[in-house]
């Protein structure tokens, strides 16, 4: 069974920037056709789409944070991780991970975890 | 990207059957069969529970249904149980790669 856990800072300061990692167990990063995605979901509001990266390496974000986001991924330690730059209390968040099946839905998620940006 | 609209709220009580709408655009829902629902209870992360508009995943309950006509798809649930309550979530592809999600529709059974 595939597990996807999330990790990382769960208190930033504004203009830094919020560093998250995924780990997969269960299962290879690297199985064709997949996508590794990230989700955010403010207090108390609705799951906004961050971005992915495709099992190839692509990536693709969200227009309105494209300028602020990189995805990547580490092969070998089986993980993909989330750098959102110049936070504001706005980016607070439950940021999820998840699993892209190669038709378009989100079959595995992470638990989440909850980043406060404040000073 | 604009999210897909969704009702805020829908209510039914037990054994009724409530729909729940998601309105896009010929970019999303319009343009691709891959719509998506999912249903999250509090403090807990989403569950698939359709896919491909009106597919359901092995485990979903049959009471549970999709559907998709011009930009808006729909999510129904027949025979309300106490457990549907939750928020629900549609999501879509669209034209330029990217994923959109719902505005989200808290469903209360009365």
């Amino acid at each position: 069974q595939l597990q996807l856990q999330e990790s990382g800072s769960g208190l930033v300061k504004p203009s830094q920037t919020l560093s998250l990692t995924c780990a997969v167990s269960g299962g290879s990063i690297s199985s064709g056709g997949y996508s590794w995605s990230w989700i955010r979901q403010p207090p108390g509001k609705g799951l906004e789409w961050i971005g992915y990266i495709y099992h190839s390496g692509s990536t693709y974000y969200n227009p309105s944070l494209k300028s602020r986001v990189t995805i990547s991924v580490d092969r070998s330690k089986n993980q993909f991780s989330l750098k959102l730059s110049s936070v504001t209390a706005a980016d607070t968040a439950v940021y999820y991970c998840a699993r892209e099946h190669p038709t378009w839905l989100f079959d595995y998620w992470g638990q989440g975890t909850l980043v406060t940006v404040s000073s | 990207q604009s999210a897909l609209t969704q009702p805020a709220s829908v209510s039914g009580s037990p054994g009724q059957s409530i729909t729940i709408s998601c309105t896009g655009t010929s970019s999303d829902v319009g343009g691709y069969n891959y719509v998506s629902w999912y249903q999250q209870h509090p403090g807990k992360a989403p569950k698939l529970m359709i896919y491909e508009v009106s597919n359901r995943p092995s485990g979903v309950s049959n009471r549970f249904s999709g559907s998709k006509s011009g930009n808006t798809a729909s999510l129904t649930i027949s025979g309300l149980q106490a457990e549907d309550e939750a928020d629900y979530y549609c999501s879509s592809y669209t034209s330029s790669s990217t994923r959109v999600f719902g505005t989200g529709t808290k469903v209360t059974v009365l």
